[in-house]
C-alpha cells in the first residue's frame, strides 16, 4: 500500500525567512503525482503545488518550490520569504495515475513568527 | 469554471440520529468524487470514492454509507450516528490528470 510520511509534526519560521517541510512516500508505481496542500484555520484545503513523477524539473509556484528526489522517494516543500499568511497545516499527498484517491500524510503545522 | 459545494457547514447531532451530508459539483461531467474525514489534529482519512453514478468504493468499514444518485452529486449518510463519527468531513472532486479540489467542509459534532 502507498504511504506518505511527514516526520515534522510542527515547524516554525521567522517572517521573511525560508523553511523546508519534509515528505517521504512509498510506492512501487512509476507514474504518479505528488502534491502539497495548505489548510489554514478555515480548514479549506488549498492546493499549493504539484509535481508529476515523470518530470525531472522541480515545480515552482511563486515563493513555493519543491525538491523532488524520485530515487529517494522524497518530496520536500520550500517556502521562501515566509509571510504571516503562510501559517497553516501543510499536507503532502500522493496518488498514482487513473481514478485513484489522494493518500495524505499526517500534516505539518507551520507557525510564522513576526 | 468548476465549483464544488458542500453543506451544511456545521452540524450538531445527537447519538443515534441519522446523517445526510451533500456534495455537488458544477461545470464538469462525470467527475471522480471523494469523501474524506479529518479527526481533530489529524490527517485526512479516505472514506468513500466514486468514479460514476451508482459506483461506490468503501475504504473503511463503519456505520457510514455513500451514494451517488446523480452524476455530480455525492451523499454521505448514516442511519445511527456514533460519538466516534464526530469530525470534519471533506468532499473532493477530480478528473483525469488534474489535481483534486475540495469543498469547504462540514464540521460534525455528535453529542
Amino acid at each position: 500500500a502507498q504511504t506518505v510520511t511527514q516526520s515534522q509534526p510542527e515547524m516554525s519560521v521567522q517572517e521573511a525567512e525560508t523553511v523546508t517541510l519534509s515528505c517521504t512516500y512509498d510506492t512501487s508505481e512509476s507514474d504518479y503525482y505528488l502534491f502539497w496542500y495548505k489548510q489554514p484555520p478555515s480548514r479549506q484545503m488549498i492546493l499549493v503545488i504539484r509535481q508529476e513523477a515523470y518530470k525531472q524539473q522541480n515545480a515552482t509556484e511563486n515563493r513555493f518550490s519543491v525538491n523532488f528526489q524520485k530515487a529517494a522517494k522524497s518530496f520536500s516543500l520550500k517556502i521562501s520569504d515566509s509571510q504571516l499568511g503562510d501559517a497553516a497545516m501543510y499536507f503532502c499527498a500522493y496518488r498514482f495515475s487513473g481514478n485513484t484517491p489522494l493518500v495524505f500524510g499526517k500534516g505539518t503545522r507551520l507557525s510564522v513568527i513576526a | 469554471s468548476q465549483t464544488i459545494h458542500q453543506w451544511p457547514a456545521t452540524l450538531v447531532q445527537p447519538v443515534g440520529s441519522p446523517l445526510s451530508l451533500e456534495c455537488t459539483v458544477e461545470g464538469t461531467s462525470n467527475p471522480n468524487l471523494y469523501w474524506y474525514r479529518q479527526a481533530a489534529g489529524r490527517g485526512l482519512q479516505l472514506l468513500f470514492y466514486s468514479v460514476g453514478i451508482g459506483q461506490i468504493s468503501s475504504e473503511v468499514p463503519q456505520n457510514l454509507s455513500a451514494s451517488r444518485p446523480q452524476d455530480r452529486q455525492f451523499i454521505l449518510s448514516s442511519k445511527k450516528l456514533l460519538l466516534s463519527d464526530s469530525g470534519f468531513y471533506l468532499c473532493a472532486w477530480g478528473k483525469g490528470r488534474a489535481y483534486y479540489t475540495f469543498g469547504s467542509g462540514t464540521r460534525l459534532t455528535v453529542v
